[in-house]
């Protein structure tokens, strides 16, 4: 199974300020149509993970632009521009190159 | 509207069995993929199966294989996971999630349902 290691796994963040989660895996999640397997999810307090950023950089429907994902390959990151207060939560990557799609641990945002 | 609701989630003792539901509204049931993703407490995210549009494919986590069991109803726009065998290490909340595009990419989830195994 593919590795997911995420890094920081807790970071506290000011609002106004950006932040940014590393995510990596232990293959590569590029295919050879081009695209990386790589989704980002977040989970907020006492509700159901929801998709922030598809295919390593496409923002799902109703994603505010503050949220960007990059990388390829095995590398990748999230980056919250101007982080509110809404954006706590715990941030999730996956791959879902292969069968079965495996889940990084988790990244808890909360305001400093 | 997208709207999938769990159900049949409980409290069953070690070696018991218990069958999830996940209810889906709002769009074409029949033509998307749809899975199974737990969360122990306090802990992260585990995808526990897929199955195709079509049900003719269908995937399991190693943890779950040959216990579980996933089927959809396309008459009723249902899900569901059968569970048989239930260990400790299986209590967590249960999200049914749909596949979009290439299956696993979860754009709607339901709220979860509780499954708690212990004597």
């Amino acid at each position: 199974d593919i590795v997911m290691t995420q890094s920081p796994l807790s970071l506290p963040v000011i609002p106004g300020e950006s932040a940014s989660i590393s995510c990596r895996s232990s293959q590569s999640l590029l295919h050879s149509n081009g695209h990386n397997y790589l989704d980002w999810y977040l989970q907020k307090p006492g509700q159901s993970p929801q998709p922030l950023i598809f295919l390593g950089s496409n923002r799902a429907s109703g994603v505010p632009d503050r949220f960007s994902g990059s990388g390829s390959g095995t590398d990748f990151t999230l980056k919250i521009s101007r982080v509110e207060a809404e954006d706590v939560g715990v941030y999730y990557c996956i791959q879902t190159l292969q069968t079965p799609p495996t889940f990084g641990q988790g990244t808890k945002v909360e305001i400093k | 509207e997208v709207q999938l609701e769990e159900s049949g989630g409980g409290l069953v003792q070690p070696g018991g069995s218990l069958r999830l539901s996940c209810a889906a509204s709002g769009f074409t049931f029949s033509s998307y993929e749809m899975n199974w993703v737990r969360q122990a407490p306090g802990k992260g995210l585990e995808w526990v199966s897929y199955i195709s549009s079509s049900a003719r494919i269908i995937y399991y986590a190693d943890s779950v294989k040959g216990r579980f069991t996933i089927s959809r109803d396309d008459a009723k726009n249902s899900l569901y996971l059968q569970m048989n065998s239930l260990r400790a290490e299986d209590t967590a909340v249960y999200y049914c999630a749909r596949g979009y595009s290439y299956g696993y990419d979860f754009d709607h989830w339901g709220q979860g349902t509780l499954v708690t195994v212990s004597s």
